[in-house]
Order: C-alpha cells, then structure tokens, then sequence
C-alpha cells in the first residue's frame, strides 16, 4: 500500500528566511503528488500539484516543489517567508485521477514563522 | 463561489447515540469526500462519492454510512458512536472535468463522543 512521511511535525523558521519541508512517499510508480496548507480556523486549500514532466512545479504564493523518482521525494520550498506562510502544509498522493482523487496524506507539518 | 459547507460545526454526541454530519457544495462537483482527521494523524478517507456512486474504504466499511440525495449535498452517518469516533470531520469535493487535482475542503465538523 502507497505512504506518505512528513517526517518534521514542527518547523520554526525566522520571518525572511527559506524553507524546505520534507516528504517522502511510497509506491513503487509515480502517483500524482500534492501539497495542501491548512490556515488556521479555515479548510485545507491546494498549493501545488505534480503529475507528470517537469520536477520542479510552482504553486500559490512563491511555494514550490521538487518532485525526485529516485528519493521518492517531494519537498515543498519558499525562498523567503512571511509570517502569513504559518500554517499546517499537508503532502499528499493519488493513484488515481479519474472518477475522484483517493488522496493519501501526511500527518503534516506545522510551520511558525518567527515575525 | 467556492465555498464547501458543514454543519454542524461542533457536535457532541453520547456513546451509543447516532450522528448526522451534512456537507454542501454549490460548484456542481461530481465527487464528493469525507475525511477523518484525529490530532497528530493524517487525514484519512472512509468514502467517497462519484456521482451516485458510493466508495467506502474497507477498514470503514462497516462503521460509517453515507447518503448522497443530490448532487450538492452529502451527508456522513454514524449509527451508535464509540469514544473512538472523536474527531474532526472533513469533507471536500472535487470536479473530475476540471481534472486540477484539487480538492475543496470545508472547515470540517468537530465531533466530540462522550
């Protein structure tokens, strides 16, 4: 059975500085891999996605993710956060993409943006 | 307007007493999800509708029930709850003919047994 590891429950980072949060997933093809960000007191919203081609997919708010076969990888970046970006940020995958998205999610990871 | 709605907010329930949760959505999507999530726990899928198609997963098979009476509603039914049903519950829904990917989830519906 396909699996996703956030193995970070917790980053602290400083307002301005870069971020990396880690996932890890598996399944032994390539799924369809997300990202969602939890803002408190409101639902789960997309941040990016990654189906197919290029590893490297820009999503919402200058976040992006770099999607590794060979690490089974797909780590979320921001060159520079603002202490709006605190928030719970959620890794995902699906098998399928036809007739719904079955997603598989992370236990996410907490991100505190020091102001 | 892509707004997905729930209610209740907050629910508590007594061991052994039923639960309704209700979930709309006004973006004429044709799946509609519900999702468990407990504190430091992945979200996890019980079902799932495409259309009137209902997909339960197996190890919730048999502990939740699920209606689907339009397309924008859907509701989560749980017939006799146990401690272990204390969560949150989130639903979403998504468009297959967009085919994005993305799920649009509500704020979820806080369910506390006792």
């Amino acid at each position: 059975a396909q699996s996703v590891t956030q193995p970070d429950a917790r980053v602290t980072v400083s307002e301005g500085a870069s971020l990396q949060l880690r996932c890890k997933y598996s399944y032994s093809g390539t799924p369809y891999l997300f990202w969602y960000v939890q803002y408190p007191r409101q639902g789960l919203q997309l941040l990016l996605k990654y189906y197919s081609g290029d590893p490297v997919v820009q999503g919402v708010n200058g976040f992006e993710a770099e999607f590794s076969k060979s690490n089974s990888s797909f780590h979320l970046r921001k060159a520079s956060v603002h202490w709006s970006d605190s928030a719970v940020y959620f890794c995902a995958l699906s098998l399928t993409r036809n007739m719904g998205y079955k997603l598989t999610f992370g236990t996410g990871t907490s991100l505190l943006v020091d102001p | 307007d892509t707004t997905v709605k729930q209610n209740p907010r907050y629910k508590l329930a007594r061991v052994g007493k039923p639960v309704n949760l209700i979930c709309s959505q006004t973006m004429n999507h044709d799946t509609m999800y519900w999702y468990q999530k407990k504190p430091n726990q992945a979200p996890k899928l019980l079902l799932f509708y495409y259309d009137k198609i209902l997909n339960r997963e197996a190890d919730t098979f048999e502990k939740f029930q699920s209606s689907r009476p339009n397309n924008s509603f859907c509701s989560l039914y749980i017939g006799s709850a146990g401690l272990e049903y204390s969560a949150m519950y989130l639903c979403a829904s998504s468009g297959t003919g967009s085919n994005t990917g993305q799920l649009y989830f509500g704020e979820g519906s806080k369910l506390t047994v006792l």
